[in-house]
């Protein structure tokens, strides 16, 4: 079956520390990735996808970027945290015509 | 507009009551459609995928409507665990897409 493998569950920085979150893919190849974010009691934002290695798709401008340095891995990183960077944090994969897979996610509080 | 809009919610029902959730969606070149359900605080999770003849799954039905661009969720015989915000997906050129979420509280 498809999961994701999505760490560390919760995660407190302060403004202008760097962040990585990474996530790594078991159960299928070559697979589309999401990285959204969810602030508190809103929808799901789509950050970036990645249809494959080295290709990332940016739909927001931000203080965020993303990157496939394999078929199965996707990092999120910032050089210099925001307060307003605070939120849940969601890792995603889709194989082709199927549905989406999650990660459980990353809580992000940035103090 | 959004491209993917929702029913704002929230929606309070009792038990036992038949409750729908509508979605509509801008790009006409969407392939893949699918109801998520999102419990508090966690990640969601598929609660089924969408088909153009429409598909059930017990109490659960999902129909989509290519030509008006929407898709429903209808819930029959509402239960107290089927409170959680509800998802509406849709899928287009390798971008996955959610709607905003309505929530549902099924109260006894």
């Amino acid at each position: 079956s498809q999961t994701i493998h999505q760490w560390p569950a919760t995660l407190v920085q302060p403004v202008g520390s760097p962040l990585s979150l990474e996530c790594t893919v078991e159960g299928t190849s070559n697979p589309n990735l999401y990285w959204y974010r969810q602030a508190a009691g809103r929808g799901l934002q789509l950050l970036f996808y990645s249809v494959g290695i080295g290709q990332i798709s940016s739909e927001v401008p931000q203080n965020l970027s993303a990157s496939r340095p394999q078929d199965r891995q996707f990092i999120l990183s910032s050089k210099k945290l925001l307060l307003s960077d605070s939120g849940f944090y969601l890792c995603a994969g889709q194989g082709a015509n199927t549905e989406a897979f999650f990660g459980q996610g990353t809580r992000l509080t940035v103090v | 507009r959004k491209e993917v809009e929702q029913d704002p919610g929230p929606f309070n029902v009792p038990e036992g009551a038949t409750v729908a959730f509508n979605c509509t969606y801008s790009n006409s070149a969407s392939q893949s459609f699918f109801w998520y359900r999102q419990d508090c605080r966690k990640e969601p999770k598929l609660l089924m995928s969408v088909y153009s003849s429409g598909n059930e799954d017990g109490r659960f039905t999902a129909q989509l409507n290519r030509a008006s661009q929407y898709i429903s969720l209808l819930i029959r015989d509402s239960k107290l665990s089927d409170s959680a915000t509800y998802l509406c997906v849709v899928s287009w050129g390798g971008k996955l897409i959610f709607g905003q979420g309505t929530e549902l509280s099924v109260k006894p």
